[in-house]
């Protein structure tokens, strides 16, 4: 099957810096991708919606200047965390959308764990 | 009202038990997901599924388009199943998952 990969796999960071994590469709090109966190004990939760050279779509609280995403090739979402505080420590996982025409579905990235201190 | 429900919660099984988890969804859906998130946050993905049945190795994913119902089976469970199950949802048509709160599974040698 497809497969989307993460990386990095874990990071920790001082508070104040940025961190980027990036999503891969490693096998197939992705004109869309989505980006999740997930809270410990909790599901995950879509955090924004992002198609290949065009601005990313994010859901209903979540800020566009603290999660900056970049969808630069059909293969590659960025997602950073600007000046990144502890309360931003938490699971992000992307997924990536196989284009329709080969079975419309999307498959998850392993997920990048990233604790702020 | 959750899109997607999945039973139970919270599961231990003795080593070698045959288990059984459950998902029931209410939206029209394009495929349905089962993921394993262990310890420390990993996600792999199980099956996707549109119709029907898989396997791989000890596990089985079903799927009843009718009945709306799906369930993920693992035979001769081990404790390195322990784990954290969750079922997601595609809705048909759109890009929006609905995930299940997940099943956290014990194995207990």
């Amino acid at each position: 099957g497809a497969v989307v990969s993460q990386h990095p796999s874990r990071v920790i960071c001082k508070s104040g810096t940025s961190v980027k994590i990036e999503c891969r469709s490693l096998d197939f090109q992705a004109t869309t991708m989505f980006w999740y966190r997930q809270f410990p004990k909790q599901s995950l939760m879509l955090m924004a919606t992002s198609n290949e050279g065009s601005k990313a779509t994010y859901e209903q609280g979540v800020e566009k200047d603290k999660f900056l995403i970049n969808h630069a090739s059909l293969t590659l979402s960025t997602l950073t965390v600007t000046s990144a505080h502890p309360e931003d420590s938490s699971f992000y996982i992307c997924s990536a959308r196989v284009p329709q025409g080969v079975g419309e579905t999307q498959y998850f990235g392993p997920g990048t764990r990233l604790l702020v201190l | 009202k959750n899109e997607v429900e999945q039973s139970p919660q919270n599961l231990t099984a003795q080593e070698g038990e045959f288990i059984t988890i459950n998902c029931s969804y209410s939206v029209g859906i394009s495929a349905l997901h089962w993921l394993q998130q262990h310890p420390g946050g990993g996600i792999v993905s199980l099956f996707m599924l549109s119709s029907g049945k898989k396997k791989h190795g000890r596990l089985i994913a079903t799927i009843n388009i009718q009945e709306k119902h799906s369930s993920l089976h693992i035979t001769a469970s081990h404790p390195r199943d322990s784990a954290v199950y969750i079922c997601a949802a595609l809705q048909y048509g759109g890009n929006q998952f609905y995930f299940g709160t997940g099943t956290s599974l014990t194995v207990i040698p």
